[in-house]
């Protein structure tokens, strides 16, 4: 049971453009969201994160966009760069407990010069 | 900061052979630390919580006698993989959240291990 679904595998964008990086979520318990950042060989990076009782985070060229009654989020990186490409999770959790993250399947961004 | 260090990175082992896997927090202290697993192309799967000085919680599915999780110390638990088979091979990932931050204060990952057990 997938509770966090990335449904795009992959993306390539040009340089400069924007990336748009989709993640459905099925648990409602969910309330906090985050993306992370990997590279081959090696562990996620956290890269930007949203609660629940927002619908937006903005942090330089990286924008979550939440959208509870879809329990949808997006992530936006506006210009993109080259040095983006990588595998983007997106991760869920709840308050309770110690907030296990649930992650995503993960979308392959390659970025074109 | 925050920095979190998986050692080693990668192994090979032989069927049958026990393997010990090392996660520190190098410049912080972590109560608590998730081992997660990731198969090629998939997502990574939470395979136990670490919390120092008690026993883990491991998730649904996830062998605790072949998983042996022990969390010594605030900067360091270990993932000992016992009796590994071919199966087991996989991408091993531990992370920690920097203690007294709370719940929504991110995860701080490894570098990760790369199991081969032939």
């Amino acid at each position: 049971d997938q509770q966090v679904k990335q449904n795009s595998p992959s993306l390539s964008v040009q340089e400069g453009r924007i990336s748009i990086l989709n993640c459905d979520y099925t648990n409602s318990m969910f309330d906090y969201f985050l993306w992370y950042k990997k590279y081959p060989a090696e562990g996620p990076t956290f890269l930007i994160s949203i609660s629940s009782i927002k619908d937006k985070n903005e942090d330089g060229r990286f924008t979550v966009f939440l959208n509870k009654s879809a329990k949808h989020l997006s992530l936006h990186i506006v210009p993109s760069q080259p040095g983006d490409s990588a595998v983007y999770f997106c991760a869920a959790h709840d308050s309770g407990g110690y907030q296990k993250v649930t992650f995503g399947t993960g979308t392959k961004l390659q970025v074109i010069p | 900061g925050a920095v979190v260090s998986q050692h080693p990175s990668r192994v090979i082992c032989k069927s049958g052979t026990s393997v010990k896997i090392e996660c520190r927090s190098l410049d912080f202290q972590a109560t608590t630390m998730f081992w997660y697993r990731q198969f090629p192309k998939q997502s990574l799967m939470l395979m136990a919580t670490s919390n120092e000085g008690s026993k883990a919680t491991y998730e649904q599915g996830v062998e605790k006698d072949k998983f042996l999780i022990n969390h010594a110390s605030l900067t360091l638990s270990t993932l000992t993989v016992t009796s590994a088979h071919p199966e087991d091979s996989s991408f091993y990932i531990c992370s920690a959240r920097v203690s007294g931050t709370g719940g929504n204060s991110p995860l701080h990952f490894g570098n990760g291990t790369r199991l081969t057990v032939t």
